[in-house]
């Protein structure tokens, strides 16, 4: 299996800043990398897909990057409703693994 | 639009199965896609159990392999998880979604079913 670090566990932050979520895979995954959001009601909904797209409806503050075994996703300027978990996952090969998941927290 | 629904137990004894279901309106099943199934466990580790497509084929996470049946019921709009012989290990937050394999990334999500492992 494809094993997905991701750094760090849990971020404080303050409204407006940017942000940077690290996630690194054990071996080449070709770009396959997707991020999620889940919101503390539990509600998981899809951020970005294949490294850099935007999933229709989410904000332009979002962006991903990455290539190769390191990925990150950025949050350009922290609004209220970003302080959630976020989880990235690739797809590169089966089975499906996510990273251990980044708590963004109000500072 | 489309949504998914878990429903089941939430509280299933050591050794039992647990089953679930997830109910999808707003989409048909068998039109497209595979349909998920992914478990969040205290801590937050998360973990992708299997699918099954729309043709009804499934694939399972190795992990579970014996452990785990996904099926469905086409008249009904629904899949279904069972995993056989639960430990507490099995406490977890099940989740249901729809896993279009272009672009690859499961774009519809369940709000989730609770279910612990207790005796």
């Amino acid at each position: 299996d494809i094993q997905m670090t991701q750094t760090p566990s849990s971020m404080p932050a303050s409204l407006g800043e940017r942000v940077t979520i690290s996630c690194r895979a054990s071996q080449g995954i070709s770009n396959y990398l997707n991020w999620y959001q889940q919101k503390p009601d539990g509600t998981i909904k899809p951020l970005i897909y294949y490294t850099s797209n935007l999933q229709s409806g989410v904000p332009s503050r979002f962006s991903g990057s990455g290539s190769g075994t390191d990925y990150s996703l950025t949050i350009s300027s922290l609004e209220p409703e970003d302080f959630a978990m976020y989880y990235c996952q690739q797809y590169d090969s089966s089975p499906l693994t996510f990273g251990s998941g980044t708590k963004l927290e109000i500072k | 639009e489309i949504q998914l629904q878990e429903s089941g137990p939430g509280l299933v004894k050591p050794s039992q199965s647990l089953s679930l279901t997830c109910s999808v309106t707003g989409y048909t099943i068998t039109s497209g896609y595979d349909w998920s199934w992914i478990r969040k466990f205290p801590g937050n580790k998360m973990e992708w159990m299997g699918y099954i497509s729309y043709s009804g084929s499934t694939n399972y996470n190795p992990s579970l392999k014996s452990r785990i049946s996904i099926t469905r019921d086409t008249s009904k709009n629904q899949f279904f998880l069972q995993l056989n012989s639960v430990t507490t290990e099995d406490t977890a937050t099940y989740y249901c979604a729809r896993y279009p394999h272009y672009p690859g990334v499961m774009d519809a999500w369940g709000q989730g079913a609770s279910v612990t492992v207790s005796s």
